[in-house]
C-alpha cells in the first residue's frame, strides 16, 4: 500500500514560486497517476492537476495552466507541484493523493482519490 | 461555486441516520463515477465510497453510496460522534477537470 508523505509548510512572498514535494513509498511509483488538490482556508477541495509518471503526460485545471508545473522524478518516487505568481489567493493546504483512473487514448477519467499526503500549508503573504 | 451541489450542514442525534446529496449534470456525475470523502478536522481527506457505491477495506459498512442520474447519495446509518467531519463528493466534468462540491459538515447533536 502506498503512503505519500509531502514537504514542511512554506511561507512565500507574492509573485515568487513554491515547489512542494510528495514521496511515494510501499508502492511502485510507475503504476501510478498522482494528482494534486488544494483547499483554501475555511473552503472546499479544488483540483488542480496530475501526472501519469509512466507515460510522461501532466495535465492541468484550466484555472492553473501557465501557472503550474506537476513533475516526477522516477528515482526518488517523489512528485512535485510548482505554482507561479504567487498571490494571497493561493494561501492553501494543498495535498498530493494517487489517483485510480480510466485511461483510454481520449481521456483520463478519475474513479477515486486515495491514499492522500498530510498536506502542506502554503501561506503567501508580503 | 461548485459544480456539484451539496447541502452545507446536515444533522442528527447519535445513532441516527444522515443522508448527503450530490447534485450535478450529465457532464459530470450523470456519465462518470463518484467518489466521496470524509475530512476530520485538521486532517486531509480520506476516500469513503468509490465507484459510485463501493466501500475500501477499512470503511464500516454504516457508510453507504448510491448514484442515480445525475445526482450520488452518500448514507450514513447509526450515527457517531467520530462522524463529525466534513464530507465532499468528487467526480469528473467533461470540462476537463475534477470538480468537488463544495463539501456538507455532517453534526452530531
Amino acid at each position: 500500500q502506498v503512503q505519500l508523505v509531502q514537504s514542511g509548510a512554506e511561507v512565500m512572498k507574492p509573485g515568487s514560486s513554491v515547489k512542494v514535494s510528495c514521496k511515494a513509498s510501499g508502492g511502485t511509483f510507475s503504476d501510478y497517476t498522482f494528482t494534486w488538490v488544494r483547499q483554501a482556508p475555511g473552503q472546499g477541495l479544488e483540483w488542480m492537476g496530475r501526472i501519469i509518471p509512466i507515460l510522461g503526460i501532466a495535465n492541468f485545471a484550466q484555472k492553473f495552466q501557465g501557472r503550474v508545473t506537476i513533475t516526477a522524478d522516477k528515482s526518488t518516487s517523489t512528485v512535485y507541484m510548482e505554482l507561479s505568481s504567487l498571490t494571497s489567493d493561493d494561501t492553501a493546504v494543498y495535498y498530493c493523493a494517487r489517483e485510480e483512473a480510466l485511461i483510454s487514448v481520449n481521456h483520463i477519467r478519475p474513479r477515486w482519490f486515495d491514499p492522500w499526503g498530510q498536506g502542506t500549508l502554503v501561506t503567501v503573504s508580503s | 461555486q461548485s459544480v456539484l451541489t451539496q447541502p452545507p450542514s446536515v444533522s442528527a442525534a447519535p445513532g441516527q441516520k444522515v443522508t448527503i446529496s450530490c447534485s450535478g449534470s450529465s457532464s459530470n456525475i450523470g456519465n462518470n463515477y463518484v467518489s466521496w470523502y470524509q475530512q476530520l478536522p485538521g486532517t486531509a481527506p480520506k476516500l469513503l465510497i468509490y465507484d459510485n457505491d463501493k466501500r475500501p477495506s477499512g470503511i464500516p459498512d454504516r457508510f453507504s453510496g448510491s448514484k442515480s442520474g445525475t445526482s450520488a447519495t452518500l448514507g450514513i446509518t447509526g450515527l457517531q460522534t467520530g462522524d463529525e467531519a466534513d464530507y465532499y463528493c468528487g467526480t469528473w466534468d467533461s470540462s476537463l477537470s475534477v470538480v468537488f462540491g463544495a463539501g456538507t459538515k455532517v453534526t452530531v447533536l
